[in-house]
């Protein structure tokens, strides 16, 4: 299957930690992405990680992949207003790997 | 120095038009790529082109047809414009096929009237 899901809505205070969920259904998929959406604008490459890594970390953001249960998750920390966006997850296909699927996004709100 | 630039940004048209949406990228990229986001913020892939040539095409009415005059450009032709091809329609670019980071343009918000 292609599914690749996140929950829709995340909402935090300015200073805490963000961590965003996402469950993908294809085992051997190879990479795996963050993309950020902000109002109106087109997506941004936040991050990526390789199946073959269990974590990787990028100043604020900390990509975890449990490989077993299929989820990947991104850890913002000391959230910022700026980072108030849409956040997608992305597979790479094995076989196609030009292919991305898609999560469904999730809306990150960040209040003061 | 925009790395992938799309023109129109706005796109409002009459239902059964035919109209374009150009992509640029000055990335040095060879592989160029079409997705739709619908208003539920999905995201799917329509097209992709390596060196000019098709390589995915995915599930779309042949109403959609992407030209790549050169490996900078990936245009995409909708003729007979529905209702249901209102969504987000955003370019990409990678450098080469495989698992290489694609770059996305701002999008071109298309509504059909």
């Amino acid at each position: 299957g292609e599914d690749v899901e996140q929950s829709l809505f995340l909402s935090v205070r300015e200073g805490d930690s963000s961590v965003i969920n996402c469950t993908y259904t294809d085992s051997s998929s190879t990479y795996l992405y963050w993309y950020k959406q902000e109002p109106g604008a087109g997506l941004q490459l936040l991050t990526y990680i390789f199946s073959n890594m269990d974590m990787k970390q990028d100043q604020r953001l900390t990509v975890l992949l449990n490989k077993k249960d299929k989820h990947l998750s991104l850890r913002i920390a000391d959230t910022q207003t700026g980072d108030s966006a849409i956040y997608f997850c992305a597979e790479s296909q094995p076989l196609n790997t030009d292919k991305l699927i898609f999560g469904t996004g999730t809306r990150l709100q960040v209040f003061p | 120095d925009t790395a992938v630039s799309q023109t129109p940004k706005y796109l409002v048209t009459q239902m059964g038009n035919d109209k374009s949406i150009k992509c640029e990228q000055n990335l040095g990229h060879d592989t160029m790529y079409w997705y739709k986001q619908d208003s539920k913020k999905f995201l799917k892939i329509m097209f992709s082109y390596n060196n000019k040539e098709l390589i995915i095409n995915e599930t779309v009415p042949n109403r959609f047809s992407p030209k790549s005059p050169d490996k900078a450009h990936l245009n995409l032709h909708i003729n007979s414009l529905e209702l249901g091809d209102s969504a987000v329609y955003f370019c990409a670019s990678s450098k080469g096929t495989g698992a290489d980071t694609q770059y996305f343009g701002p999008g071109t918000r298309l509504t059909v009237l």
